[in-house]
């Protein structure tokens, strides 16, 4: 059972460009989170969403930044004419189960972005 | 959301137990308590998860008092791959909230 896939696993790109980051969760897990990174800090949760749905995008700034998850394909994170403060490593995670015990979250390896 | 207070860095050697110890006085009843591990440039991994008393896996031990206000996650036998930041989390497990990372514990393990 292969774990949380996230591509690429570096992103270069110039100010103003796109980058869009995916994430293939784990086989049979219906949740995805994204979370962003910075140097020397935890991780700072961004988005989570359903197949076809957000659930909670408290944590994702409100301009240039999307997020999707559609019914087939990996789940997308955009951010669109990106800053130098973007620059951050965001991990994926994936969950099984929305309700019950144990809302375990398995993390991918992350996309280190840096925008020159 | 419960808010987490841990200490920034501990030290120790080979061979040790660690423990490290989790605050969270505002912690609600549907609230368990999960502890990810994280090496540099990789993602979070699942160490344990608990929601009072003990619990112990193969890798680590929980413990969590009576009144669930603090936890504490026992390492024993530590080896130099343990050096890692560890990350207390305190969370809805039904799915309706988000997890919360703070800053972690960085553990640094010599020989």
């Amino acid at each position: 059972n292969a774990g949380v896939m996230q591509n690429p696993r570096h992103l270069v790109r110039r100010r103003g460009q796109e980058a869009r980051l995916r994430c293939s969760p784990m086989k049979g897990h219906s949740h995805v989170y994204w979370y962003r990174q910075l140097p020397e800090e935890g991780l700072k949760f961004m988005v989570y969403l359903q197949k076809e749905n957000i659930i909670d995008e408290s944590g994702m700034p409100k301009e240039r930044f999307s997020a999707e998850f559609p019914k087939e394909g990996p789940s997308i994170l955009r951010i669109q004419q990106v800053v130098r403060g973007d620059s951050a490593a965001y991990f994926c995670a994936s969950s099984p189960n929305r309700g019950g015990v144990k809302n375990i979250q398995y993390f991918g390896a992350g996309t280190r972005l840096s925008v020159l | 959301l419960a808010k987490t207070t841990q200490p920034i860095s501990m030290d120790s050697y080979e061979g040790q137990e660690v423990n490290i110890t989790c605050s969270h006085n505002n912690i609600a009843t549907n609230d368990y308590i999960t502890w990810y591990q994280q090496f540099p440039s990789q993602g979070p991994r699942f160490i344990i998860q608990g929601y009072k008393t003990k619990v112990t896996n193969e890798v680590a031990s929980l413990f969590i008092p009576a009144d669930r206000k603090s936890s504490t996650l026992s390492l024993p036998r530590v080896s130099l791959s343990d050096t890692a930041v560890y990350y207390c989390l305190v969370g809805d497990a039904t799915g309706r909230r988000a997890l919360t990372f703070g800053s972690g514990t960085r553990l640094q393990v010599q020989p």
